[in-house]
């Protein structure tokens, strides 16, 4: 009964190389997250769609670039992989883009 | 940096009501108290969050104090599986809902 889910949960990877990381909710929400931690305590958000349509794109490289084939779903691709792009992702939904998020499990990418 | 501060540990007795406190003394008007909790190894978990009114939902109460410097989340039948890190944020809701700063929050154990 998994909220909020993403794959792979760990990635090890070169730089150059694409990867994509999928995000999937049960939760019937309409709003969907892709979050970046760049330190322990930070969760810096990348973007933000809601019924599918992209609401929020923070400065992202464009290297990154999400994808919502439905409400429940939200993958994240990443082109052309460069060594700082490593860190935990997550994804998160919530009812609207104004309620809390539920968070899914992260994403560990590390760039060789 | 977080504008919050918590507590760094709290106990608590199984069954017993959790009381976490959190001061916010620089919190905005227009931002709201956001609490998350984060198991080890997981992706945070939204549980409440308030303007200036009292909240309560299925996992928890918020009470804000009147002057919004402070508040306090409660957890009314804590739970072994209520040990958790819990996070203490404010931020602004609405349209860009923003990074997420965690402070070093408050490590709660629940004990048998």
């Amino acid at each position: 009964d998994t909220a909020v889910s993403q794959t792979p949960k760990y990635l090890v990877t070169q730089m150059g190389n694409d990867k994509s990381i999928k995000c999937e909710q049960n939760l019937g929400h309409d709003t969907m997250y892709w979050y970046k931690q760049d330190s322990k305590k930070f969760l810096k958000i990348m973007f933000s769609y809601n019924n599918k349509e992209l609401i929020i794109n923070e400065t992202v490289p464009n290297r990154f670039s999400p994808k919502s084939p439905d409400k429940a779903h939200l993958n994240l691709h990443i082109n052309s992989l460069e060594l700082g792009d490593s860190a935990v992702y997550f994804c998160a939904s919530s009812p609207s883009l104004t309620r809390g998020e539920f968070f899914g499990p992260g994403t560990r990418l590390t760039v060789l | 940096d977080a504008k919050t501060t918590q507590p760094p540990s709290m106990d608590c007795a199984e069954g017993r009501a959790a009381n976490l406190p959190c001061n916010h003394s620089t919190i905005s008007g227009n931002e709201y108290v956001y609490w998350y909790r984060q198991i080890h190894s997981q992706g945070p978990q939204y549980i409440i969050h308030g303007l200036k009114n009292n909240e309560t939902n299925e996992m928890a109460s918020l009470i804000i104090t009147e002057d919004r410097k402070s508040s306090t989340l409660i957890l009314p039948h804590a739970t072994l599986r209520d040990t958790a890190v819990y996070y203490c944020i404010v931020r602004v809701r609405g349209g860009s809902q923003g990074n997420l700063i965690f402070g070093k929050g408050t490590k709660l154990s629940v004990k048998p």
